[in-house]
């Protein structure tokens, strides 16, 4: 059973700190990962993507692959309140029939 | 540009009863994906269709639950003879045609499936 693992928190992370979440995944030959945003009640969001091993920045949000270790991470620099949400990390099975994602990590940021 | 569309938004159902739900892809979007997320939980894979084809259907429980894709029209989750344990918020996603290890997921609002 391929699997995506994540924390299910909650993480709390004082507003302006740095919130790190970390997922894992099973399936080796995965080569796209994403970070989706879900607030309560909505559907999900794509914030992130990353194919390659290595940092990708934009804007406040870092996500960092490891492919050796199969371990993907976010970093949300600056962290806001609104930022409060759960995060739900993806990836795409080798065999590319379908997307998998962890049960998400409930981020929350106070003031 | 209006995006995924799903409907309803929330449908009550009494046991035994059929649920229908619709979802319509962005435009040009060609690959539609059906998630159920419980209470708390993350989004479970059930479903992958490409136009009038059923790609991937191993998170579909075996028996009630199909899905299809037509040529014309929405996609459609049905589900037969609805049980409690089917209540949850149902996710359509879509995607743009092309290789699937670029495929970025846009979703729809959900439709929230109550069975009393």
């Amino acid at each position: 059973q391929k699997e995506v693992e994540q924390n299910s928190g909650p993480l709390s992370v004082p507003e302006g700190a740095i919130a790190s979440l970390n997922c894992t995944y099973s399936d080796r030959g995965s080569q796209s990962f994403f970070w989706y945003r879900q607030y309560s009640g909505k559907s999900p969001e794509l914030i992130m993507f990353i194919y390659s091993n290595g940092d990708k920045e934009d804007g406040r949000f870092t996500a960092q692959l490891n492919k050796a270790s199969q371990y993907v991470s976010l970093l949300i620099r600056d962290s806001q309140p609104s930022d409060s949400a759960t995060y739900l990390c993806a990836v795409i099975e080798s065999s590319a029939s379908k997307i998998i994602f962890g049960s998400g990590t409930r981020l929350s940021i106070r003031p | 540009n209006a995006g995924v569309m799903q409907n309803p938004r929330h449908l009550v159902r009494r046991r035994g009863q059929e649920a229908r739900l619709r979802c319509s892809p962005m435009k040009g979007h060609s690959h539609v994906y059906w998630y159920r997320q419980l209470p708390e939980e993350g989004l479970k894979f059930m479903v992958y269709l490409q136009k009038e084809n059923i790609i991937d259907e191993s998170g579909m429980p075996k028996e009630r639950f199909s899905a299809e894709f037509p040529k014309e029209g929405p996609s459609i989750l049905r589900i037969q003879q609805v049980v409690r344990g089917d209540s949850a918020a149902y996710f359509c996603a879509s995607s743009p045609p092309g290789q699937a290890t670029n495929e970025k997921l846009f979703f729809g609002s959900g439709t929230q499936l109550s069975v009393l």
